[in-house]
Order: C-alpha cells, then structure tokens, then sequence
C-alpha cells in the first residue's frame, strides 16, 4: 500500500511569487491535514480536508489556502510568499472513523523562500 | 488553548540503555488521545506510540512505553534497550477527541542521539 505522496520535495521560490504543493494521501483515506514545520516555531496545523471540505483552520493569513478534490487529493497554496514562509510543509492522512485518528505523513516538500 | 510541552530540547542515550523523553499537556477535556510521533533525518515522520485518556493502563510496543499521569498532565515515553535507528526527532502530540476534527497539536520536540 503506497503511502502518503508530497510533491516537490524541494523548491526554492522568491518573495512574491506564489507555490502550490500536492498531496495524494493514501488510498481510501479522507481526511487530509497540512502542517507547518520550522525550526523556530515547530509544527504548526494549516488546515484539515474531508470529502472536499475543509473541515478545520489554524492560525495562518490568508495568503495560505487549500483545497482537496474528489479523489482526496489535496492541494495547497500559498500566494505572495515570505521569507518568513521557508518551512518544511507536511501533509498527513487519516482514515475517517478511526477512534484515534492516527496521521500518516508523508516525507514533506521543503521550501525555499529567497 | 491546549498546549503541549517537550522540556528537554535535545537528549543522549548509549546503545541498549534506556532512556525516557518528557511530555506535559494542558488541556481542560477529558476524553483525548496522546501520541508520541518519530522524525528520522529522513523527515517522514511515524506514529511511535498512542494512549487513550480513557485508558488507565499505560501503552506499550515492543521496547516503547508510556507513563500516563492524566492527573498531572504527563505523558513520558521510555525507550528500551535503544537502538542507533532510535536516533531521530520525538514530538509529543495532543488530540481532543471530540472535536470531529483530527488536528494534533504538537510539542516542540526532543531530539534524541544514541551513542554507539
């Protein structure tokens, strides 16, 4: 059974432009979650997706956005970046009606912000 | 808020002793799980170890185990007999179990070598 799918791995972009990474959770789950990770700051919840729905927010401008389609890939954007935006950005998926709702992670895509 | 403390930013270990990582929580629900999550260099992080708060039996997996003090707001986990593969990043996480939602919150984490 594959595992969860981020793509890029890496990039590097400029302060302006905007990025959108991908997601493929694995197959059957639902529920896809993003996370912020920096060094500073450690992991920080962006948003959480089920069944095209976002379902939960954290504390993040609105310059970041997501989305999940039907097929539960989920997307997310983040448009007039930052240096402060330089993170490891992890995605997770989760099988909708587990009691505990374990989160598998994928290997994250590391951005760059210059 | 719910909040969720790792007091010790980095830890050391020598190979096949044992060694216990600290978690602290704050949270006013009753009914929520804690996890304890592993990032190797490779970054993808696993699930190491889980423990309802409804459960008094502390979890355990293989060399892995938990000292849950719901009182207190303590979550510790002991490694066993550890392993050079051992050597990774350990976050402590927090879910309200109620909330519909499968958010965690994390703890900064600890940063665990092991010393051949």
């Amino acid at each position: 059974k594959a595992g969860v799918t981020q793509t890029p791995r890496y990039l590097i972009k400029t302060r302006g432009q905007q990025v959108t990474l991908s997601c493929s959770p694995i197959s059957g789950h639902r529920s896809v979650s993003w996370y912020q990770q920096t060094p500073g700051q450690g992991l920080q919840f962006l948003f959480e997706y089920f069944s095209e729905t976002q379902r939960n927010k954290g504390n993040f401008p609105g310059r970041f956005s997501g989305r999940q389609f039907s097929n539960s890939r989920s997307e997310m954007n983040v448009s007039t970046l930052e240096l402060g935006d330089s993170a490891l950005y992890l995605c997770a998926s989760s099988r909708q009606g587990a009691n505990t709702g374990e989160l598998f992670f994928g290997e994250g895509s590391r951005l760059t912000v210059l | 808020a719910q909040t969720v403390t790792q007091s010790q930013p980095e830890m050391s270990v020598q190979e096949a002793e044992t060694v216990t990582l600290s978690c602290t929580y704050d949270t006013s629900e009753s009914d929520y799980y804690l996890f304890w999550y592993k990032q190797p260099p490779s970054r993808q992080m696993i699930l190491v170890i889980r423990q309802e708060a409804y459960k008094q039996q502390n979890a355990t997996e293989n060399r892995f185990s938990v000292n849950f003090q719901k009182a207190a707001k303590s979550f510790s986990l002991k490694i066993s007999d550890s392993q050079l593969g051992d050597a990774a990043m350990y976050f402590c996480a927090y879910r309200f179990s109620g909330a519909g939602s499968y958010q965690l919150t994390f703890g900064k984490g600890t940063k665990l070598s092991v010393i051949p």
